[in-house]
């Protein structure tokens, strides 16, 4: 089973809107949390990545939110663009450096 | 640089066919991944290798090898293939210890009829 539960599996967001994706977890070991855009026909990319000891991250209109007792994170996109239309994965990793990957989230910002 | 490349792009086999997915990169990267992504359950890794020489098994090994006789490489091996292996497999590399992120590579569309 995935150690890494993605929620919702799509969404639709107008130009200018704010796409919220969720992340939980249970392996209280996890101690790095990144992003990935992927875009069709594309490998993954890392979008923005964030530590346990921060709360939060913020890339450009991209933040990542992070609550450690709830075993949670989440990738808030502000200002929502269509060129922001890909395939979100949330991951975590332990300290072996392999990625666990949520089931992904497609987004379509709509104009 | 080119980063991550994976050759072919397309394939499609026949039940039982054999075929080798080769990924280079020449970022001199000291670990490597594969992985396949299936619909609904995101990349799933399926062999790693932490150096040249090395390799070792991901969380769905079975029905595949690995190489990495040269640094640059990675080769995934399927020697029966089997309809439950079409997917699409992604090559990833990461520069060493201490730094997490990994770079993938386009993709390989493998289709098992």
């Amino acid at each position: 089973q995935q150690q890494v539960k993605q929620s919702p599996q799509s969404l639709i967001v107008q130009k200018g809107g704010i796409s919220i994706i969720n992340c939980a977890y249970e392996n209280t070991a996890f101690d790095y949390f990144p992003w990935y855009q992927q875009f069709p026909g594309k490998g993954p990319a890392l979008l923005i990545a964030i530590r346990p000891d921060v709360s939060e991250k913020k890339e450009g209109r991209f933040t990542i939110s992070f609550n450690k007792s709830a075993k949670q994170f989440s990738l808030h996109i502000m200002d929502s663009q269509p060129g922001d239309s890909a395939t979100y994965f949330c991951a975590a990793s332990t300290n072996d450096y392999k990625l666990s990957f949520g089931a992904g989230t497609t987004v379509t910002v709509r104009a | 640089n080119a980063g991550v490349t994976q050759t072919p792009k397309f394939r499609v086999l026949k039940t039982g066919q054999s075929m080798t997915l080769l990924c280079a990169q020449d970022m001199n990267h000291e670990y490597m991944y594969w992985y396949r992504q299936d619909p609904g359950m995101g990349l799933r890794l399926i062999h790693y290798s932490v150096g040249e020489g090395t390799t070792a098994k991901g969380e769905v090994p079975d029905g595949y090898n690995v190489s990495r006789l040269k640094k640059q490489n990675f080769l995934l091996g399927l020697e029966s293939a089997a309809p439950s292996q079409t997917s699409v497999y992604f090559c990833a590399s990461r520069i060493g210890t201490g730094v997490y992120e990994q770079f993938f590579g386009p993709g390989t569309r493998l289709t098992v009829l």
